[in-house]
């Protein structure tokens, strides 16, 4: 049973340029969230995707943008890099949006994206 | 506005010994405190939680404790083993629809065999 997988692993861009993050979630799992893990620090959360609609969001610009296609996989958009958003971004799938000690979380590997 | 702090950045225990991990939140809302551990180049993975209106939960070798009063938790492994040498990420979330996890930032355990 594959979890949540996650392309590409590793990326390298410069200041001002786009980039597209890809996720597609645990099986039997149809809500995806997105977190960013700068280094030294934990996870935050970016937002959250169910039935192809942002039903959440974190504190980010809106440079951050999502899509959930039909299948439940997710991307995750970011426009104008900028230097600050070198970071771990995380994405990570439940059984529903209301995430609980029962309905947790199951997180994918991670893209590491640079910006120079 | 930090919500989740574990002021501990590392934490080095002994083979067989108890490890605890210490973890410290402002925002008396929160529903459920869950732990994960992340090995590198993994994601986090879920390993217990604990819900508000209690103050244990055991599972195996890991048990959560939570005082409501004073605004903590603490994560306990007995006894600790080289495999559990990780990351260690405290999170709290809100019950409800579209919620989040707010995590803290983390304490890297070191298992000395």
């Amino acid at each position: 049973d594959a979890g949540v997988t996650q392309s590409p692993t590793h990326l390298i861009k410069t200041r001002g340029q786009q980039v597209t993050l890809r996720c597609s979630p645990k099986s039997g799992h149809d809500t995806v969230s997105w977190y960013q893990q700068a280094l030294g620090q934990g996870p935050q959360f970016i937002f959250q995707y169910y039935e192809e609609e942002e039903r959440q969001r974190g504190n980010f610009p809106d440079r951050f943008s999502g899509h959930q296609f039909p299948n439940y996989s997710s991307e995750l958009n970011v426009n104008a890099l900028l230097l600050g958003d070198s970071a771990l971004y995380l994405c990570a799938s439940s059984l529903s949006p209301k995430i609980s000690g029962a309905n947790v979380l199951t997180f994918g590997a991670g893209s590491r994206l640079t910006v120079l | 506005d930090q919500q989740v702090k574990q002021n501990s950045p590392s934490l080095s225990v002994q083979e067989g010994r108890i490890s605890i991990l210490n973890c410290d939140y402002t925002n008396s809302m929160f529903d459920y405190f869950l732990w994960y551990k992340k090995y590198p180049a993994e994601g986090p993975t879920f390993l217990i939680s604990i819900s508000s209106i209690k103050d244990k939960n055991e599972d195996g070798r890991f048990t959560v404790f939570l005082n409501k009063s004073a605004k903590h938790l603490s994560l306990h492994i007995v006894p600790s083993q080289p495999g559990d040498s990780a990351v260690y990420f405290c999170a709290a979330l809100v019950e409800g629809y579209g919620n989040k996890l707010v995590f803290g930032a983390g304490t890297i355990l070191r298992v000395k065999s």
